[in-house]
């Protein structure tokens, strides 16, 4: 999972609850990633940030949050406005912000994923 | 709409057989293409990278090839061996569009 470390592997939540999956990396890399995948879906971008204290929406960034505080951290919060939000949330990064990311050969890192499951 | 579509979606064979995966996108214009090998319940890693000017390109076993003309991308696995058992993902991004598009992925199990 090149140096890349999520928790909790697995998270419960009751309704009405916010929860935040950590996401650390050790890479040096300046663009990190939040994908959410689902049964029999492509990954889904939640939201990406390309450099610290800044980041952007992706395609289903609804019910969701994030910081990028320090280069290594990139939380995601999963807010109770998140209606359907049991899945598997993967972390990502790479060199590269996603602009160039597309254009380029870089790599995106993958972290061992969280999965979330609402009780 | 830019679209990446794999099959088949599952796959079953068996150990120290061949096996292909297919990709088809409509994602235009075209920049690259990867593989990725996504282990159950962990996160993908990667297995190529291919641009346009690629047609085809080796990871030990894996070989990826890529026509550019009819949107078409193949992953030939040889000899498959137990541990080859995860899901494929396709993943194609357009110049210009600063987007990744993923793939459903194809879920390869290897039996012994």
């Amino acid at each position: 999972d090149g140096g890349i470390t999520q928790s909790p592997k697995y998270l419960f939540r009751k309704e009405g609850q916010n929860v935040t999956l950590s996401c650390e990396q050790n890479l040096n890399h300046d663009a990190m990633y939040w994908y959410r995948q689902d049964p029999g879906q492509g990954l889904r971008l939640i939201y990406y940030s390309q450099i610290v204290n800044d980041f952007q929406k992706g395609d289903i960034a609804e019910g969701y949050s994030v910081s990028r505080e320090k280069k290594e951290s990139f939380p995601l919060t999963v807010t109770s406005a998140q209606k359907n939000p049991t899945a598997f949330y993967l972390c990502a990064s790479s060199t590269l912000g996603l602009a160039r990311l597309a254009d380029s050969t870089d790599t995106q890192y993958f972290g061992p994923g969280t999965r979330l499951t609402v009780l | 709409k830019n679209q990446v579509e794999q099959s088949p979606q599952s796959l079953i064979i068996l150990e120290g057989k061949n096996c292909t995966l297919q990709c088809n996108y409509t994602v235009s214009p075209f920049s690259n293409l990867r593989w990725y090998k996504q282990d159950t319940g962990r996160g993908p890693v990667s297995l190529t990278i291919m641009t346009f000017s690629e047609n085809t390109k080796s990871n030990g076993r894996y070989t990826a090839t890529l026509d550019a003309d009819t949107k078409q991308s193949s992953l030939h696995i040889t000899a498959s061996q137990l541990s080859d058992s995860a899901s494929y993902i396709c993943v194609v991004s357009g110049t210009g569009t600063y987007k990744y598009i993923f793939g459903t992925g194809t879920r390869l199990k290897v039996l012994a």
